[in-house]
């Protein structure tokens, strides 16, 4: 069983603090999607890595890949209201017909 | 372009009822997963269809089932319901298999058993 652990769970912050949030595994993965959660909504992708070292950047999000595929990290410069939601990373293996989904970590970010 | 509807957008059932769930997917996209997230945890995969044909199944007891059809189109079936079914079913759609494709999620149904 492929097991995907965020960290940390819930994160409180200020209005133009930089935050990062990490999501591991023991297994190797072919691609690490992040995705970000609304209340009442479904998730929706951010960005998908597959190549082991690789960074994306998405105006004020970064993401990382890890050299061995198996864990990754977000980080967010100058925090926004906006950016509140629940950060889902989500891994697919070649072979599986699905994604592994980590529990997400819960981001509130107060003006 | 419409993107992945589900039906209904709430729904409360008591124990033993069953429940049908719908969801169509985007106009183009082959590929239907179903995904159940309880409150407070990332959703948890129950099936993926592709081309009309199961190509995946979550650790999810009998009384889940689903089905694909011609227009691509999928319905998710629980029977017996248990309080602990209690969650937001989630669809998704891809052109081809998941775990390569982006995945477009509907915005879900919100299931209570009572």
């Amino acid at each position: 069983t492929q097991l995907l652990e965020q960290s940390p769970q819930f994160l409180s912050i200020q209005e133009g603090e930089n935050l990062t949030v990490y999501c591991n595994s023991s297994s190797v993965f072919s691609s690490l999607q992040w995705y970000r959660q609304e209340p009442g909504e479904g998730p929706v992708l951010l960005v998908t890595v597959v190549t082991g070292g690789e960074v994306k950047k998405l105006k004020r999000l970064t993401f990382q890949f890890g050299d061995a595929r198996k864990d990754s990290s977000l980080h967010i410069t100058a925090a926004q209201p906006g950016d509140t939601g629940l950060y889902l990373c989500a891994g697919g293996s070649s072979g599986y017909s699905t994604l592994t989904f980590g529990k997400g970590t819960m981001l509130l970010v107060s003006p | 372009d419409a993107g992945v509807t589900q039906s209904p957008t709430h729904l409360i059932k008591t124990r033993g009822q069953h429940v049908t769930l719908r969801c169509s997917p985007i106009s183009g996209h082959k590929s239907v997963s179903w995904y159940q997230q309880v409150l407070g945890q990332g959703p948890q995969f129950i099936f993926q269809y592709y081309e009309k044909e199961e190509r995946g199944r979550g650790n999810f007891p009998d009384r889940f089932s689903a089905r694909q059809f011609p227009n691509y189109s999928s319905e998710l079936n629980v029977n017996a319901l248990l309080l602990g079914d209690s969650a937001l079913y989630l669809c998704a759609s891809s052109l081809a298999h998941p775990s390569r494709e982006k995945l477009f999620f509907g915005s879900g149904t919100q299931l209570s058993v009572l």
